[in-house]
């Protein structure tokens, strides 16, 4: 049982390049989630997921797009990168609304 | 929209020794949950403990307890017997109680206070 993983660990763009940040998990959560960490900031939600074929934005979606094809997998695309979008990347998924959010390791991005 | 405050940046500790970190949330809900997360050097988010708004008793989780003020809207963490892999970047996060709304499904997270151990 691996829980929340993410691919990459740490990767370099550049201004205007695209790149997608896998997130996959192990424990049949119906609710995932994609959350970005600032430098000494808490986490901000960008998308979540309620089940398979379901998405919303969160708090600060913009330049970003996600899908939900399978409920292992939740990836986040990013379009036209930009410096703004340097941030730790966190995905996360829950059983449940109510229940408790359980973080992958992170993916470092950082947009030069 | 919900807040949650860490007033306390930075805190250091000795081995062995209690420390306790401060956390205030504001909030119009009666119901909702609140959690502390561990973030050490590796970057990884660990839940350390869980409350949920309607139990009055406050959790626990060996060597880590809250001090859970529903009224004064204050939820503190204490580390008894503090070893230096406590060591790291403490969050305090609330979850709105509600099953639906896209507001209602994120954690809102405190900015963080730093834990250091001593030797």
């Amino acid at each position: 049982n691996a829980g929340v993983t993410q691919t990459p660990k740490f990767r370099i763009l550049k201004i205007g390049q695209s790149m997608t940040l896998q997130c996959t998990q192990d424990m049949n959560h119906n609710y995932m989630y994609w959350y970005r960490q600032d430098p000494g900031m808490g986490l901000k939600l960008i998308y979540y997921s309620v089940g398979a074929g379901i998405t919303d934005k969160g708090e600060v979606p913009n330049g970003y797009n996600v899908s939900r094809s399978t409920t292992e997998d939740f990836p986040l695309r990013l379009e036209l990168a930009a410096p703004s979008q340097t941030s730790v990347y966190f995905c996360a998924s829950s059983r449940r609304a109510q229940e408790t959010q359980y973080f992958g390791p992170g993916t470092r991005l950082l947009v030069l | 929209a919900q807040t949650v405050t860490q007033s306390q940046p930075e805190m250091s500790v000795q081995e062995a020794e209690t420390v306790t970190l401060s956390c205030t949330y504001d909030t119009s809900e009666s119901d909702y949950y609140l959690f502390w997360y561990k973030q050490p050097p590796s970057r990884q988010m660990i839940l350390v403990i869980r409350q949920e708004a309607y139990k009055q008793q406050n959790a626990t989780e060996n060597r880590f307890s809250v001090n859970f003020q529903k009224a004064a809207k204050s939820f503190s963490l204490k580390i008894s017997d503090s070893q230096l892999g406590d060591a790291a970047m403490y969050f305090c996060a609330y979850r709105s109680g509600a099953n639906s709304g896209g507001s209602n499904y994120k954690l809102t997270f405190g900015k963080g206070t730093l834990l250091t151990v001593n030797p």
